[in-house]
């Protein structure tokens, strides 16, 4: 499996940008997810990164560098409801949807 | 359409008991993948079940098992409960194929007393 690494938490000013950073063991990877999880609900996807680059959602936006094991995602224009925690997560190659979740980053937006 | 049900949504065991959760995963996917979440240790794969099949395996001991029906409903089922067995266990449902969204449903709190 994958050895993934998140800081455990983040604070943030409303309205401003956070990058929540994320590393991972290269060998054996087929990509990467980031999932958004508010306290005491279930995760819901945000990303799937599985080429080098930056991809857009919105305020969202997930970067993979796959020769450095690296992924990021950056949330612009910080509002209160962002306060929730990211995961980050590996797809294992030759398994479908064997998938290795980092313990997330709980990311506090302040006022 | 419905998103993917988990029952009960919260249970209370006594250690050395068995305990089966259920999910129903989105309609027209097939593949169901469960994990347990805990506070210190973020999300962990149990096991991913497709087509009726488990298709990928976590470290997880041999207490823990699961099967899927031909409905694509799934169970996993934990003998012989120990205190930290206690977690919520999520279920999320996908096509199935290699980096398709998965979608989760609320998840069943278990705790073992």
């Amino acid at each position: 499996g994958q050895n993934i690494d998140q800081p455990t938490e983040m604070t943030a000013t409303e309205g401003a940008i956070v990058q929540i950073n994320c590393t991972y063991q290269t060998s054996g990877f087929n990509g990467l997810f980031w999932y958004q999880q508010h306290a005491g609900e279930a995760p819901t996807f945000l990303s799937y990164n599985v080429l080098d680059g930056l991809e857009e959602k919105g305020r969202f936006s997930s970067f993979l560098s796959r020769s450095k094991g690296y992924s990021y995602l950056l949330l612009k224009e910080l509002q209160m409801k962002d306060s929730a925690s990211y995961l980050c997560a590996g797809l294992n190659s030759g398994g479908y949807q064997k998938v290795t979740f980092g313990t997330g980053t709980k990311l506090q937006v302040i006022p | 359409k419905a998103g993917v049900t988990q029952t009960p949504r919260y249970l209370i065991k006594t250690r050395g008991q068995q305990v089966t959760l259920s999910c129903s995963p989105i309609s027209g996917h097939r593949s169901v993948s469960w994990y347990q979440q805990t506070p210190g240790q973020g999300l962990q794969f149990l096991f991913e079940y497709f087509s009726e099949t488990q298709r990928n395996k976590g470290n997880f001991p041999g207490r823990f098992s699961g099967r899927q029906f031909s409905n694509s409903r799934s169970e996993m089922n934990v003998s012989t409960l120990e205190l930290g067995d206690s977690a919520l266990y999520l279920c999320a449902s996908s096509l199935g194929e290699k980096g398709t969204e998965a979608f989760f449903g609320q998840g069943t709190r278990l705790t073992v007393v």
